[in-house]
């Protein structure tokens, strides 16, 4: 089945640091994929997506390339801020009802 | 515009106890979901609707049961609590439109413990 494996956290950095936070899956179709983000105390809300390969999704500085050759969607930051201290989770979606398979989530910690 | 909302935000159960952990969202979404998620775990999907009277089986669904009257309501019932079932439970809703590209939107979840 699907499946979506993300690194170990956490993450310590400190602020305007370089994030990269890995994510490579396995799925029998060709998913979206997507990167959801869950403050403290939160519900997760979407952070970005990318529907096809070679796609990049970006928000809020935070920007993922859907790779199908590697099978990555890696996310990256050029500068981190202290307020983007939260859980990072990977996921993807196969050709059904949207639903949805996460990884476990990476936690990030930015100190100032 | 509240999107989807949870009550309660924190139970405490006594093992073999039955409960309702509601879910309602208001962007008149056909699709809906519950997840659960365990510390240091991703989420694991439990239950989904398509639309009212219509519920399938996610990865995880022993335990659980749902029904869809509404296209706002999805609540998720216990009915025999067990240990294993403390968790962080979160419903979502995506627009019904079949394919992958849909964003779900959270509810801010319901803490549960069972004792």
């Amino acid at each position: 089945g699907d499946s979506v494996t993300q690194m170990e956290g956490p993450v310590t950095l400190s602020e305007e640091a370089f994030l990269t936070i890995n994510c490579t899956y396995t799925a029998t179709g060709y998913p979206s994929l997507f990167w959801y983000v869950q403050y403290p105390g939160e519900g997760l809300q979407l952070l970005l997506k990318a529907t096809k390969a070679d796609d990049k999704g970006s928000n809020k500085g935070f920007e993922a390339t859907y790779r199908k050759e590697t099978t990555s969607f890696h996310l990256e930051k050029g500068s981190v801020q202290v307020s983007d201290s939260a859980v990072y989770f990977c996921a993807l979606s196969d050709q059904g009802y949207s639903t949805l398979t996460f990884g476990k989530g990476t936690m990030l910690l930015v100190s100032p | 515009n509240a999107g989807v909302t949870q009550t309660p935000k924190f139970r405490i159960l006594k093992i073999g106890q039955s409960m309702t952990l509601q879910c309602t969202q208001d962007m008149n979404h056909n699709y809906m979901y519950w997840y659960r998620q365990d510390p240091g775990m991703g989420l694991k999907l439990i239950y989904y609707s398509v639309g009212a009277g219509i519920t399938d089986k996610g990865e995880v669904p022993n335990g659980y049961n749902v029904s869809r009257s509404t296209t706002e309501d999805f609540p998720l019932r216990l009915e025999l609590a067990a240990p294993s079932q403390t968790s962080v439970y979160f419903c979502a809703s995506s627009y019904s439109r079949q394919g992958s590209q849909e964003t779900q939107y959270f509810g801010p979840g319901t803490r549960l413990l069972v004792l």
